[in-house]
């Protein structure tokens, strides 16, 4: 089954460390790309996307997302995180084999950025 | 401009209790989607529109029923409600589908 897998669940950092979240998809072919963030209490929003093009993708707030095609990955970073940051984030395909827009979704990766 | 708007943002049922989940938009999309979010489990498809007057299933259909009733609106509804559809729905919709989607503010229920 196709399917979506984030490896970190739960992540502390101090502020200013890197970050680092992995995602990985089970889709065989060509793919669209997201990182959606959920700050506390409020709804999803878009950090990033990827459709085509450099694989090297720059979202909001500095984030930014590296696609790699031969290991079906799509690992967001920061170079030094704020306390604002403190969120979850979900990665989330979606298969061009179908028009239909649907996304899957990976478990979450909550975020928790100490001052 | 609200984007996308849900009614309620709260509800406690009882078992068995029937419902409806409002969502409307006011982007002028066509896709409409419903998820559920659990924790450890991500936000799943329960329902969705590619446009106005379709619907199809998602990943976790059983138990509820969508409505397209015009463009902007995509209601949810449950019918006999059970303890395992204690959750937080979201509503998102998309210019077409494919595109980035753009999530609601979320419904969290609880069944007794």
């Amino acid at each position: 089954a196709q399917s979506v897998s984030q490896h970190n669940h739960h992540v502390i950092l101090s502020e200013a460390a890197s970050l680092e979240l992995g995602c990985n998809y089970s889709y065989g072919g060509t793919v669209n790309l997201f990182w959606y963030v959920q700050y506390p209490g409020q709804h999803l929003q878009l950090l990033l996307k990827y459709f085509s093009g450099d694989p090297l993708v720059k979202g909001i707030k500095g984030f930014e997302a590296e696609f790699i095609k031969s290991k079906f990955s799509f690992n967001l970073r920061k170079p030094s995180v704020q306390w604002s940051d403190t969120a979850e984030y979900f990665c989330a395909v979606r298969s061009l084999t179908s028009n239909t827009g649907k996304l899957i979704f990976g478990q979450g990766t909550t975020l928790q950025v100490k001052p | 401009n609200a984007g996308v708007t849900q009614t309620p943002k709260f509800q406690v049922l009882k078992t068995g209790q029937s419902m409806t989940l409002q969502c409307a938009q006011d982007m002028n999309h066509n896709s409409m989607y419903w998820y559920r979010q659990d924790p450890g489990m991500g936000l799943r498809l329960i329902y969705y529109s590619a446009s106005e007057g379709t619907t199809d299933k998602g990943e976790v259909p059983n138990g509820y029923n969508v409505s397209r009733l015009n463009k902007r609106e995509f209601s949810l509804r449950l019918e006999s409600a059970a303890p395992s559809q204690t959750s937080v729905y979201f509503c998102a919709s998309s210019e077409m589908a494919g595109n980035e989607q753009f999530f609601g503010p979320g419904t969290r229920l609880t069944v007794l």
